[in-house]
């Protein structure tokens, strides 16, 4: 079964609305990884979170990593069009016997669309 | 310029026919992986590289192969495409230090008649 889980998988929100998306494990994870892939593009790395309780932000985007390090959310604040694109989060599981960037975990995304 | 470079950007093939997707890397990255990505699915990992000579499965790796002979180069045989093998795929790779995700490379689609 999908160890990662990310919702909505869809968000419509008009220019300068705040958007959200949060991420789920069934399992702890070691690190929670964002990236954000533009139409027609490849996927970008925006942040990885390694701490229980960890938030960074990056200008208008707010990251933070849960307590028990299974769950994680994005945040924009104020969205402009530039902001348009899939957002995945990814996770290596503590106890996989991988490596912990070897064997990452993804989140099926959050399409965020955002109209004038 | 640091990037991740695969080839070929686009392929149609038929089925059973073998193909090479090469995917090469110039910053010396340890770990490497491919993934697909289809619609409504996100991105499930194929294999991956924890250096050279070292690969593991990931999330769908019946039909694929992988090698890693050397630490810039890993990549991803198809030795008897199907069609649902047809997909945008990935490489990328990433250091083995704590602070750095994966950097993608642009992509390859691969379609399979």
């Amino acid at each position: 079964g999908q160890q990662v889980m990310q919702i909505p998988q869809y968000q419509h929100v008009q220019e300068g609305e705040d958007f959200t998306t949060y991420c789920n494990s069934s399992t702890t994870l070691s690190n929670i990884q964002w990236y954000k892939q533009r139409p027609g593009g490849h996927p970008v790395f925006l942040i990885q979170l390694v701490k229980s309780g960890e938030v960074k932000k990056q200008k208008r985007l707010t990251f933070q990593f849960g307590e028990a390090k299974k769950n994680s959310s994005l945040h924009i604040t104020a969205t402009q069009t530039t902001d348009v694109g899939t957002y995945f989060c990814a996770g290596p599981l503590k106890f996989d016997r991988g490596s912990t960037l070897g064997r990452l975990y993804f989140g099926r995304g959050t399409q965020l669309t955002v109209w004038p | 310029e640091a990037q991740v470079t695969q080839n070929p950007r686009y392929l149609i093939t038929v089925t059973g026919k073998k193909l090479t997707v090469t995917c090469s890397q110039n910053m010396n990255h340890e770990y490497m992986s491919w993934y697909r990505q289809d619609p409504g699915l996100g991105l499930r990992q194929i294999y991956y590289s924890m250096n050279v000579e070292v690969t593991d499965k990931g999330d769908v790796p019946e039909g694929y192969k992988v090698s890693r002979k050397e630490k810039r180069n890993f990549p991803l045989i198809l030795e008897s495409p199907s069609p649902n093998q047809t997909s945008l795929y990935f490489c990328a790779s990433a250091s083995g230090g704590r602070a750095y995700g994966y950097t993608f490379g642009s992509g390859t689609r691969l379609t399979v008649v």
